[in-house]
Formats: C-alpha cells, sequence, structure tokens
C-alpha cells in the first residue's frame, strides 16, 4: 500500500520551454503533497506544499511563478516548470502524505522525474 | 531552528558486519521521526516512523530506536543489498509549516560480498 507515482521519470527540453511533472497516489487519497528538489549528492529540498483544492504553500527562495502547482483531485497534484532554464535542471521528487499505511503524517515518495534543460 | 544531523557520512561494512548509523536532532517539540532507504536515481523508500522517545521499530535486518535527543538505525548481518543512502527526517510539532519534514545529509552505506 501507499504507492507514489510520477511522471514522466525523465524529461530533456529546450530552455524557455515549460515542463509539467504528474505526481499520482495510486492506493490512497492524498489531501496533502509535497514537491521536492534534489541535487547531485545532496539532501532533499522542499519546495512547496500542496492542499488539495488550495494554494500551495512555497518555501523561502521558491519562485511560485515558475514552479507552477497544482492539486486539483485527492490523487493528483501536478508541478509544471515554466520557461524553464539549464539552472532548473535537477531530479524532482513528489510525496504524498497517507496517515494509515506507516503512522500519522508519513510521507510516501514517488520515483522522482529527472529534468535537463539544454 | 529545527536540525538534524547524520553521522556517518558515509560507511563501508563487510557483509555479515552489523553497526548503526546516527541521527541526531534539534526540534522544537518533535511530532515524528522517520527512516528512509534512497537508492541512486530513485525516490526514497519508507523504512520507519518513531514517535516517542523509547520506541523501537524492526523490519527485517534493521532496527529504529528513538531517544529524546536522537535515533538509531541498527543494521544486523548486511548483505550486499543493504547499500543505499539511509536518510532521517523529523517533522516538528510546532514548526509554521507543521507538516513538513527536516531531512538530514544522509549516511551512504556500502556493503561489500
Amino acid at each position: 500500500g501507499a504507492v507514489v507515482s510520477q511522471h514522466p521519470s525523465r524529461v530533456i527540453c529546450k530552455s524557455g520551454t515549460s515542463v509539467k511533472i504528474e505526481c499520482r497516489s495510486l492506493d490512497f487519497q492524498a489531501t496533502t503533497m509535497f514537491w521536492y528538489r534534489q541535487f547531485p549528492k545532496q539532501s532533499l529540498m522542499l519546495m512547496a506544499t500542496s492542499n488539495e483544492g488550495s494554494k500551495a504553500t512555497y518555501e523561502q527562495g521558491v519562485e511560485k511563478d515558475k514552479f507552477l502547482i497544482n492539486h486539483a483531485s485527492l490523487t493528483l497534484s501536478t508541478l509544471t516548470v515554466t520557461s524553464a532554464h539549464p539552472e532548473d535542471s535537477s531530479f524532482y521528487i513528489c510525496s504524498a502524505r497517507d496517515d494509515y499505511a506507516g503512522g500519522p503524517d508519513t510521507q510516501y515518495f514517488g520515483p522522482g522525474t529527472r529534468l535537463t534543460v539544454l | 531552528e529545527d536540525q538534524v544531523t547524520q553521522s556517518p557520512e558515509a560507511l563501508r561494512l563487510q557483509e555479515g558486519e552489523s553497526s548503526s548509523l546516527n541521527c541526531s536532532y534539534t526540534v522544537s517539540g518533535l511530532r515524528g521521526l522517520f527512516w528512509y532507504r534512497q537508492d541512486p536515481g530513485k525516490g526514497p523508500e519508507f523504512l520507519f516512523t518513531l514517535y516517542s522517545a523509547g520506541e523501537e521499530k524492526e523490519k527485517e535486518r534493521l532496527k529504529a530506536t528513538l531517544t529524546k535527543k536522537e535515533s538509531f538505525l541498527h543494521i544486523t548481518a548486511p548483505k550486499p543489498e543493504d547499500s543505499a543512502t539511509y536518510l532521517c527526517a523529523v517533522q516538528a510539532e510546532f514548526s509554521p509549516g507543521a507538516q513538513k519534514l527536516v531531512f538530514g545529509q544522509g549516511t551512504r552505506l556500502t556493503i561489500n560480498p
């Protein structure tokens, strides 16, 4: 139980284009999802918290106009990187909170999306 | 400020050689402490959640324990497939973003056959 999927797993795009990443909770409903970014050999950095039906809460230093988050249903959140530039290249990982499988507040992570901007 | 420090940064063991990974934390009231395993190029895989000092949880060769200042992940008779980066994270009771996790830098574990 508590499986989270992400699509696509890998994307390469040209500078200036927008890229959308989907995060789905497959076997549970998630009122709260999270988006992280991870640089090589570093730990996870939280970008934003996404609550179903309301606006996302962004961490300090994260541009909300550049990283658009939509949590339209209890099983789907999307992250759109707008006007992507090479410095946006990174490993993006989503997670979803499930209070039942592993205990309250436990987050389950997707497999990640490798974004490369040329 | 809530902080998590993991040690050692990297650890190499021979197959069957037991050891422990440490996670020290400073938090304004602990809501939960979480252990994850991460393989290269993949998302973290959930291992354990601990909520109060004295709590212990086990899964196969792994056992997690919790005190008021730190958590240990004990690995008994590890196998090469246990090689991964192990991440520790805490959730603070009174943080402004109450649901967010604060991660340590991880311990990169290598088990040699």
